[in-house]
């Protein structure tokens, strides 16, 4: 079975600044994928970062970075230059690969980007 | 390419009628997948199917619901006799046929509301 912990049910940060949400896991297959979704308060589910157990850089997408730490089993989600519009839920998935790829989520973390 | 399409946005239904949640996959996507998120709570899956066959339904409770992906139009969740733990957001999510990471893309959800 796999399981997926975020520690931070809330995080705050101010405008402009970084930000990371953690995320750590566990499974026991030997290629598995991390996804960070972002839900703000309209509800929508919008995929933000993939990282795959076998890509050899961190992922980045824009202001999305992954700190993948596969040793520590971690994948944090950071977040450059904070925005008004960052302010969401962030859940961290990951799918099962024999199980269709259906995507066991975390608990999520609540960010608040502040003036 | 429009997204994920899910009808209604929002349902409220008395104890003991029937809801029928509708999911459209992206264009070219042959996978769909129902999550089921209680407030507070992160995302649970609940099923997965391709089209006219159900290939994991091991996150749907055993009674009162039941899913079905036809060979032409929108795949369906459908809850009868519902009761007022039915009351969550449901979200569908689908994903091309083997892209690697077969990333989901999840539709805005239907909200349930069950009185």
């Amino acid at each position: 079975a796999q399981k997926i912990t975020q520690t931070q049910p809330g995080m705050f940060v101010q405008e402009k600044e970084a930000v990371t949400l953690d995320c750590t896991y566990d499974t026991s297959d030997q290629s598995y994928g991390l996804f960070w979704y972002k839900q703000p308060s309209s509800g929508e589910m919008i995929f933000l970062i993939y990282q795959g157990s076998y890509d050899e850089q961190n992922a980045t997408e824009g202001r999305y970075s992954l700190n993948f730490q596969k040793a520590r089993k971690s994948a944090n989600l950071v977040i450059s230059a904070s925005q008004l519009g960052d302010s969401a839920m962030y859940f961290c998935a990951m799918p099962h690969r024999g199980g269709g790829n259906k995507l066991t989520f975390g608990t999520g973390t609540q960010l608040k980007v502040e003036l | 390419n429009a997204g994920v399409m899910q009808n209604p946005r929002h349902l409220v239904r008395r104890r003991g009628q029937e809801a029928r949640l509708r999911c459209s996959p992206m264009k070219g996507h042959s996978h769909v997948y129902w999550y089921r998120q209680l407030p507070e709570e992160g995302l649970k899956f609940m099923v997965y199917l391709q089209k006219e066959n159900i290939i994991d339904e091991s996150g749907m409770p055993k009674e009162r619901f039941s899913a079905e992906f036809p060979k032409e139009g929108p795949s369906i969740l459908r809850i009868q006799q519902v009761v007022r733990g039915d009351s969550a957001a449901y979200f569908c999510a689908s994903s091309p046929p083997r892209d690697g990471r077969e990333t989901q893309y999840f539709g805005p959800g239907t909200r349930l509301l069950v009185l």
